[in-house]
């Protein structure tokens, strides 16, 4: 069973719509990350946060935004889908202090957009 | 970033065979290196993990790999494989921050 959280799970969406993909981890980790995944494709590293009011881009560029106010909390957004942004949406968190810690990954959330 | 390869797309193999899956990497110093699963319906989790001293290294459900610096390449292994293990691996590497890059993933396909 993972400790960190996304909601929702799955969701389909028409183009212009705002949405927010959840993610929660209760292993109080600093570093959480967003990754992005598409079938047969490398995972892409979209946004990392090393602590509360630090986030970062990621190697993928992507038009969508993160924040961090929380420790345990790292929603990403996007202001206004598109059917490119189509895939699965992967958060993830590590222990601080630590290079080679691993990430425990949420089950993700699989967007679609119409 | 750093770039990782598994050149391996999808491998079906029979229970009880053995199982090898290939991963190489581009950093030129030794990185911290990792193999992680994603069974279906489940998460992302860790198989195993390398950063120094013995490059065999043992994980989880009789698992191994051997990392050989010579070669960039940290492949995973394992004897006797199961239906269970059909799943999808990830190489994934790490620099010297917090970042891992990942391989496109290896499907495993364990046939009865």
């Amino acid at each position: 069973e993972a400790d960190i959280y996304q909601t929702p799970r799955y969701l389909v969406i028409g183009t212009g719509k705002k949405i927010t993909l959840e993610c929660s981890q209760t292993m109080g980790h600093d570093k959480m990350y967003w990754y992005q995944q598409d079938p047969g494709m490398e995972l892409h590293l979209i946004h990392y946060s090393y602590g509360v009011n630090s986030t970062e881009k990621g190697d993928l560029s992507s038009e969508s935004t993160v924040s961090r106010i929380r420790t345990e909390h790292f929603p990403l957004t996007l202001e206004s889908a598109r059917p490119s942004h189509t895939s699965q949406y992967l958060c993830a968190s590590s222990e601080s202090g630590v290079y080679n810690s691993p990430l425990h990954f949420g089950n993700g959330t699989r967007l679609t957009v119409t | 970033a750093q770039s990782v390869t598994q050149p391996d797309i999808h491998i079906t193999v029979s229970e009880g065979a053995s199982l090898e899956l290939r991963c190489n990497y581009s950093y030129g110093a030794t990185p911290y290196l990792f193999w992680y699963v994603q069974y279906p319906g489940q998460h992302l989790q860790l198989l195993l993990k390398y950063f120094s001293g013995d490059p065999l290294v043992k994980g989880i459900k009789g698992f191994e790999a051997e990392f050989i610096k010579s070669k960039f390449s940290f492949n995973l292994r394992k004897p006797s494989v199961q239906w269970s293990d059909t799943a999808e691996y990830f190489c994934a590497v790490n620099e010297d921050d917090y970042k891992l890059s990942f391989g496109a993933g290896t499907t495993v396909t364990v046939r009865a």
